[in-house]
């Protein structure tokens, strides 16, 4: 039921810079709340990446960046390494459906 | 540290009931809202439900309204989801995370480790 539409595969070399998009609708990313960002490592639950479109809790390098504007929200990971290599999700809260949050459809981020 | 231990996962029968708990630790639990959010096999995340931090508020999604309900026992520190009339597809990890509130506003800022329900004959 992901209202949030993200790419489903980006790569990119170690060193490099990837972004991932996430493209929602007026009732959600569009009417102005916040997207937050999240990475899963294989076989381990989800962990808070981004919060509030572009700001990291502590301890989430500074290789990891956020933007958002009109129904779309894109994250950036600037230096690719090898431990990035996971899904990202992003999330925001809805306004119209039969659920309160909406998450993305997953990226599969992979260091070649 | 802040912690969310899930347990009470396991293979029930379609129809059959079932109740995960969520035990939380590091951090004030009566002060927060709590999330459920399971993750079918190789697919996405699914939110399932909230709780408000005293419990006088809860929501569902509409896959599960009316068959799931969402509690907490703030003496205990736990959050608990009761699943009646289990279908195939709420087969799924169930994660159990943390509303950050304040700067964090509506973000899951912390999870558990996830617990498997699997609904089979």
């Amino acid at each position: 039921q992901s209202v949030l539409t993200q790419p489903p595969s980006v790569s990119g070399a170690p060193g490099q810079r990837v972004t991932i998009s996430c493209t929602g609708s007026s009732s959600n990313i569009g009417a102005g709340f916040d997207v937050n960002w999240y990475q899963q490592l294989p076989g381990k639950a989800p962990k808070l990446l981004i919060y509030a479109n572009i700001n990291r809790p502590s301890g989430v390098p500074d290789r990891f960046s956020a933007s958002k504007s009109g129904t779309s929200a894109s994250l950036a990971i600037s230096g690719l390494q090898a431990e990035d290599e996971a899904d990202y999700y992003c999330q925001s809260y809805d306004s119209s459906l039969s659920v309160l949050y909406v998450f993305g459809t997953a990226t599969k981020v992979t260091v070649l | 540290q802040v912690q969310l231990v899930e347990s009470g996962g396991g293979v029930v029968q379609p129809g059959k009931s079932l109740r995960l708990s969520c035990a939380a630790s590091g951090f004030t639990f009566s002060t927060y809202t709590m999330y459920w959010v399971r993750q079918a096999p190789g697919t996405g995340l699914e939110w399932v439900a909230l709780i408000s931090y005293d419990g006088s508020n809860k929501y569902y999604a509409d896959s599960v309204k009316g068959r799931f309900t969402i509690s907490r026992d703030n003496s205990k520190n736990t959050l608990y989801l009761q699943m009646n009339s289990l279908r195939g597809e709420d087969t799924a990890v169930y994660y159990c995370a943390r509303r950050g509130g304040g700067n964090y506003n509506d973000a899951f800022d912390i999870w558990g480790q996830g617990t498997l329900v699997t609904v089979s004959s």
